[in-house]
């Protein structure tokens, strides 16, 4: 079964903290992705990855950098968190080229509060 | 601007009532469109999707959408609703943007069905 695991479900954060969010997938695709989602304003795209040590912005990368040193993980790193970034972030990997439009297969999800 | 509008952000209906859940899209050209369910508590998955062929498309747990070229519309449908059809709804269409293939999502209709 397919399976992509985010490390935490749950984060508290204090402002200016550096924050690493894990994501791990096991079907050996080669693309992954990072969302947040806010109410209201549905999921968007913070950054993704479509190979090893590849990395492409997505629309909303500000705050945000990521890090694929394996294909089957890809981190997301808050530099200096802000109260604006308390959001939940879920990760999602598909297979194929970049071109493929191909499902997408969701982790459950990691809540961030950010004081 | 946002470039996949979902017309209603809560909807609540009784059992066996009918479902629509409305998608309009702002892209020109070919497009691969998704709706995406998430139940309380899960991750993301996939209901159904449409990349050519029939615009009647049909998904699992007996949704369909209809893809209206003309309209771009991709709308959400099921005939009688259940309980367990109480989830947030994501329509999403697939953008190529500088060469790389981006999925990106509407704000979500939240469905609440009561017994």
């Amino acid at each position: 079964d397919v399976k992509v695991t985010q490390s935490s479900r749950y984060l508290v954060k204090r402002t200016g903290e550096k924050v690493f969010l894990e994501c791990v997938q096991d079907m050996d695709h080669e693309n992954m992705f990072w969302y947040r989602q806010d109410p209201g304003l549905g999921l968007r795209l913070i950054y993704f990855s479509y190979d090893v040590k590849m990395k492409e912005k997505g629309d909303i990368p500000e705050g945000y950098s990521v890090s694929r040193e394996k294909k089957e993980r890809f981190s997301l790193i808050l530099e200096s968190a802000s109260t604006n970034q308390t959001s939940m972030y879920l990760c999602a990997s598909r297979s194929g080229t970049l071109r493929n439009t191909g499902e997408l297969f969701f982790g459950e999800g990691s809540r961030l509060t950010v004081l | 601007a946002q470039s996949v509008s979902q017309h209603n952000h809560h909807v609540i209906l009784s059992e066996a009532a009918s479902l629509e859940l409305g998608c309009n899209y702002s892209y020109g050209g070919t497009v691969n469109l998704f709706w995406y369910v998430q139940y309380p508590g899960q991750h993301l998955q996939l209901l159904l999707k449409y990349f050519s062929g029939d615009p009647l498309v049909k998904g699992i747990k007996g949704f369909e959408a209809e893809f209206i070229k003309s309209k771009f519309s991709f709308n959400l449908r099921k005939p009688s609703v259940q309980w367990s059809d109480t989830a947030e709804y994501f329509c999403a269409v697939n953008r190529i943007s500088g060469g790389y293939n981006k999925l990106i999502f509407g704000a979500g209709t939240r469905l609440a069905v009561h017994p």
